[in-house]
């Protein structure tokens, strides 16, 4: 049963460029996080997304950023227009339900960004 | 989600118990602790959670006091890959807060040989 794949595992992108991140949850899983991990900074919730739903995006900045996850397919994180303070450890994460009765999620290995 | 404190830093000699120490003293009853850990460029890892009773799994164990304001997390044999950043998080497990870990600056620990 593989884990949360994360790709690509590094990625270079020039100022202006789009960053796509992809995210394929663990099978059975229906319910995917991104969280970002600023140089020498700690881990912080950017979005809570459910299959063809954005359950919470209270972490999203308010532009450029997207996130989806369609019915078929991986949960994209979407990075427009990337300057360099984007540059960052984006991870996802993904569990099988809505957390009721508390659970431990799944980390993928995360994708490194890098803005030149 | 409550708050909590955790030490920067901890050393451990290989072989040794690692008791890795978390106040968490606004908690509140339907909140649970949480135990993550960091590997160097990985991704968090999930170790244990709990809401009262003392947890153990083959990973860790997790001491809760009584009164739920403190919690210990223990690696009972630490190794050298044991070394890692520790985060306590405490949270409501469903609700509106579900999903959203809030991560702190965790405890450096090393593991010496």
């Amino acid at each position: 049963n593989a884990g949360v794949m994360q790709n690509p595992r590094h990625l270079v992108r020039r100022r202006g460029q789009e960053a796509r991140l992809r995210c394929s949850p663990m099978k059975g899983h229906s319910h995917v996080y991104w969280y970002r991990q600023l140089p020498e900074e700690g881990l912080k919730f950017m979005v809570y997304l459910q299959k063809e739903n954005i359950i919470d995006e209270s972490g999203m900045p308010k532009e450029r950023f997207s996130a989806e996850f369609p019915k078929e397919g991986p949960s994209i994180l979407r990075i427009q227009q990337v300057v360099r303070g984007d540059s960052a450890a984006y991870f996802c994460a993904s569990s099988p339900r809505r957390d009721r009765e508390g659970y431990g999620y799944t980390f993928g290995s995360g994708t490194r960004l890098t803005v030149v | 989600d409550a708050k909590t404190t955790q030490p920067p830093s901890m050393d451990c000699a290989e072989g040794r118990a690692a008791n890795l120490p978390c106040n968490h003293s606004t908690i509140s009853g339907n909140e649970y602790v949480y135990w993550y850990r960091q590997i160097h460029s990985q991704g968090p890892q999930y170790i244990i959670h709990g809401l009262k009773n003392n947890e153990t799994n083959e990973m860790a164990s997790l001491i809760i006091t009584e009164d739920r304001k403190s919690s210990t997390l223990i690696l009972p044999h630490a190794t050298l890959r044991d070394t890692a950043v520790y985060y306590c998080i405490v949270r409501v497990a469903g609700g509106t807060s579900y999903g959203k870990l809030t991560f702190g600056q965790g405890t450096i620990l090393t593991v010496h040989p």
